[in-house]
């Protein structure tokens, strides 16, 4: 069965970096682009950018742009999603979510999440 | 402050027919297919609609979405009392490069 498994919960302080991990199983990793989502306590979703993990190529929302970095590992089946520069707003739950469609936004699977605290 | 436009919240009694609305702009909703998502408590969003009407197998047809010119909308008929959540809409936008955009949310009571 389909399964994206992130890494745990990580408290991180204002400036630090922060690597989130998606493990994917159950399909041909190589054959669905992956996004990352994060929700912000209380808030609704943001999206954070999308990544083929056949090639490698990413596009991210000028909000992120230059804070954010995308890569997946193709001999493990994980996509990685690194934000730098952390500030308290960052303080959200970070999900990936496998698209069906491509350049969608069909996101049929979703990881757990991952809560990133940023907090001195 | 989001890009579609979503009342925050919205209620129903049981049995009852509750509608939420997704307002966008000619460079999503526009020309771009809308998608529909359920969030329950401390879980993760869930796929309702995608393709502005479509049903995903394994979501019960009480719910149902529609589009209309830079508007969309999800519909619930039948209201149980399980149906109480989170929902958002979302599209791709063509502005930029492209991206993603999302609703604020709607919260659904049942009564």
């Amino acid at each position: 069965q389909v399964q994206l498994v992130q890494s745990g919960a990580e408290v991180k302080k204002p400036g630090a970096s922060m690597k989130v991990s998606c493990k994917a199983s159950g399909y041909i990793f190589t054959s669905y682009y992956v996004h990352w989502v994060r929700q912000a306590p209380g808030q609704g979703l943001e999206w954070m950018g999308i990544i083929n993990p056949s090639a490698g190529n990413t596009n991210y929302p000028q909000k992120f742009q230059g804070r954010v970095s995308m890569t997946r590992d193709t001999s493990t089946s994980t996509v990685y999603m690194e934000l730098s520069s952390l500030r308290s707003e960052d303080t959200a739950v970070y999900y990936c979510a496998r698209d069906l469609e491509g350049y969608g936004v069909y996101f049929d699977y979703w990881g757990q999440g991952t809560l990133v605290t940023v907090s001195s | 402050q989001s890009v579609l436009t979503q009342p925050p919240s919205a209620a129903g009694t049981p049995g009852q027919r509750v509608t939420i609305s997704c307002s966008g702009s000619s460079s999503n909703i526009g020309v771009n297919y809308v998608y529909w998502y359920q969030q329950l408590p401390g879980t993760a969003p869930k796929l309702l609609i995608y393709r502005n009407n479509q049903r995903p197998s394994g979501v019960p047809d009480r719910f149902s979405g529609s589009k209309s010119g830079t508007s969309a909308s999800l519909a619930i008929s039948g209201l149980r009392s399980e149906d109480e959540a989170d929902y958002y809409c979302a599209a791709w936008d063509d502005s930029l490069r492209g991206l993603v955009v999302f609703g604020g949310g709607t919260k659904l009571t049942v009564l």
